[in-house]
């Protein structure tokens, strides 16, 4: 079955950019959405085809892909964007999320 | 604006079947993709099955054998049945919509969480 691999942990200072992977074979073919979720909450979405914000998401939330290995990028990081990340693509009509990534801003 | 809510037994004895229904508000079941997806205390999310109102499913391989997902277009819902259920099945369940166009989980349910007894 189809994996995604996502870093355990990320730390970043407040002000900073901080880079999330999420790796698969061939991932630049397909597209990538990314999931915010803090404690007790429901998951956000907040980047949908590899690149693109939904509506609300601020300009800091970025994404790339290519090769095996979408990234979303938050520049100028906030300590309100502690949370854990989710990566999500769609395999042959499965879906398949990353393991996630719990973003630390200290 | 659209809405789901999730709901159904917080506690289901191991060996039965694990029944929730999600609600949608705000909007019709008869469009897009529908989706559960559930998440273990302290682990990450993992996709459950998607329900299209024709009728059309796709579950996940892990558990195909043991989920069905259904629509009730009358009522605006949507269903999860997970049979012989184990600890292992203890969870948050979320539904969800699929955006077809971005092919991404746009909207959520709050959750509910579901413990699997002995």
């Amino acid at each position: 079955s189809y994996e995604l691999t996502q870093p355990p942990s990320v730390s970043v200072s407040p002000g900073q950019t901080a880079s999330i992977s999420c790796s698969g074979d061939k991932l630049r073919d397909k597209y990538t959405s990314w999931y915010q979720q803090t404690p007790g909450r429901s998951p956000v979405l907040v980047l949908y085809q590899d690149n693109r914000r939904p509506s609300g998401i601020p300009e800091r939330f970025s994404g790339s892909s290519s090769g095996n290995t979408a990234t979303l990028t938050i520049s100028g990081t906030q300590t309100m964007d502690e949370a854990d990340y989710y990566c999500q693509a769609w395999d042959s009509s499965t879906g398949v999320f990353g393991g996630g990534t719990k973003l630390t801003v200290l | 604006q659209v809405q789901l809510q999730e709901s159904g037994p917080g506690l289901v004895k191991a060996s039965e079947t694990l029944s929730l229904t999600c609600t949608v508000s705000g909007g019709s079941v008869s469009a897009y993709y529908w989706s559960w997806i559930r998440q273990p205390p302290g682990k990450g999310l993992e996709w459950i099955g998607y329900l299209y109102y024709s009728g059309d499913t796709n579950y996940n391989s892990y558990l195909k054998s043991r989920v069905t997902i259904s629509v009730d277009t009358s009522k605006n819902q949507f269903s999860l049945k997970l049979s012989s259920v184990t600890a292992a099945d203890t969870a948050v369940y979320y539904c969800a919509r699929e955006d077809y166009n971005s092919r991404a989980f746009d909207i959520w349910g709050q959750g509910t969480m579901v413990t699997v007894s002995s």
